[in-house]
């Protein structure tokens, strides 16, 4: 039973192009939470989903970040025209139910805008 | 913003109990309480979760105050591989986390 996988673990990006970080969760699991780390800080909430639905994108910057959940494949977090302030790890997180049965999370996707 | 308040550390001996504090100040009736603990480069990983009641796995004890506006994180013989920065969380915001250091 794989656990959340992320891909790609890194990536480097130049300034102002886009990157695309992608999220498979758990088999059964129907939610995907999405959490930047800046280096030696803790984990900032970003956007909650369901499949098709955003339920909760107050996390996010309002310009250049997207969050998409299809009905299928993994979800995706857009980030168009990075900036070196984007550098961070990207972490997903995937749950059962609304966060009730604890999330599981995947290993991270490292950013670096160079 | 995180929703919950943690010391920044805490340093503890090998082999001896560490309690790790957490408050939970605008916890709602339905929101369930979780610990996370995170190592360098990795993603952050499940410890336990609970509601209302005390909870032991084979990793740690979760104890949960009657009014839920606090628990605790109880590791009964902590190793040097027990540190890490833990996380408690009771919604779906991450604080700034207990770095805990553990000394052989």
């Amino acid at each position: 039973n794989a656990g959340v996988m992320q891909n790609p673990r890194h990536l480097v990006r130049r300034r102002g192009q886009e990157a695309r970080l992608r999220c498979s969760p758990m088999k059964g699991h129907s939610h995907v939470y999405w959490y930047r780390q800046l280096p030696e800080e803790g984990l900032k909430f970003m956007v909650y989903l369901q499949k098709e639905n955003i339920i909760d994108e107050s996390g996010m910057p309002k310009e250049r970040f997207s969050a998409e959940f299809p009905k299928e494949g993994p979800s995706i977090l857009r980030i168009q025209q990075v900036v070196r302030g984007d550098s961070a790890a990207y972490f997903c997180a995937s749950s059962p139910l609304s966060g009730g049965e604890g999330y599981t999370f995947g290993s991270g996707t490292r950013l670096t805008v160079v | 913003d995180a929703k919950t308040t943690q010391p920044n550390s805490m340093e503890s001996n090998e082999e001896e109990p560490v309690h790790l504090p957490c408050n939970h100040s605008t916890i709602s009736g339905t929101d369930y309480i979780h610990w996370y603990r995170q190592l360098p480069s990795q993603g952050p990983e499940y410890v336990i979760h609970g509601l209302t009641s005390n909870v032991n796995n084979r990793m740690a004890s979760l104890a949960i105050a009657e009014d839920r506006k606090s628990s605790t994180l109880i590791l009964h013989r902590a190793t040097l591989r027990d540190a890490a920065v833990y996380y408690c969380i009771d919604d779906m915001r991450f604080g700034a986390g207990t770095r805990l250091t553990v000394k052989p």
